[in-house]
């Protein structure tokens, strides 16, 4: 398989502050993607970024794939955006499997 | 459209019992995957498969099976449940690989 680390595991904020979630991964990856499960436990796909940057509303996200690493900006955080964060990766060579990482579960206080 | 959808939503199975989950998506997905979360875990793939007739395995195949009969359906089988099939399945849709996956609600299932 591939190894997928997520930091940081927990995140506290308080309403309006901006964070960055990292996701490294240990192999070269031809598919990334980040979901958000929300605390009633739905996921949601937010961004398919094998490489490159992506934005959509207050959510960004910047695959570096040459150093193996993937990070999600949340800017002006909603309590909203509480859950927890997941990225999957796709190894090279290992199509249609995915390997999702711990998650970073986010805390937004009012 | 109704996305994927997935029954049922609770089930309490005893040692040894068999049951399917059951997945459904009306967006025309060639590609579809069953994954179990375990509590505070990500996500582990089981199953997947790129088009009615043709599956294979993930991550954690062992004690499952799956079949893709048509474009919509892929049932997750469970024969001989054990304690440690404990879990919330997922089920999700692609059109590719290369595509964004879209989710069901999962199934939350308790073996007893």
């Amino acid at each position: 398989g591939i190894q997928v680390e997520q930091s940081p595991p927990d995140l506290i904020l308080q309403e309006g502050a901006n964070s960055t979630l990292r996701c490294n991964f240990s192999d070269s990856v031809n598919n990334l993607q980040w979901f958000h499960q929300n605390p009633w436990g739905q996921l949601i796909n937010l961004f398919y970024i094998p490489s490159g940057t992506k934005q959509n509303g207050r959510l960004s996200a910047t695959t570096v794939a040459t150093e193996r690493y993937s990070l999600l900006y949340i800017s002006s955080s909603q309590t909203t955006d509480s859950g927890v964060y997941f990225c999957a990766v796709e190894r090279v060579g290992n199509f249609n499997k995915f390997y999702f990482g711990s998650g970073t579960k986010l805390n937004v206080k009012p | 459209n109704a996305g994927v959808t997935q029954t049922p939503k609770f089930r309490i199975l005893k040692i040894g019992q068999s049951m399917t989950l059951q997945c459904a998506q009306d967006m025309n997905h060639n590609y579809m995957y069953w994954y179990r979360q375990d509590p505070g875990m990500g996500l582990k793939l089981i199953y997947y498969s790129v088009g009615a007739g043709i599956t294979d395995k993930g991550e954690v195949p062992n004690g499952y099976n799956v079949s893709r009969s048509t474009t919509e359906d892929f049932p997750l089988r469970l024969e001989l449940a054990a304690p440690s099939q404990t879990s919330v399945y997922f089920c999700a849709s692609s059109y590719s690989e290369s595509y964004e996956q879209y989710f069901g609600p999962g199934t939350r299932l308790t073996v007893t």
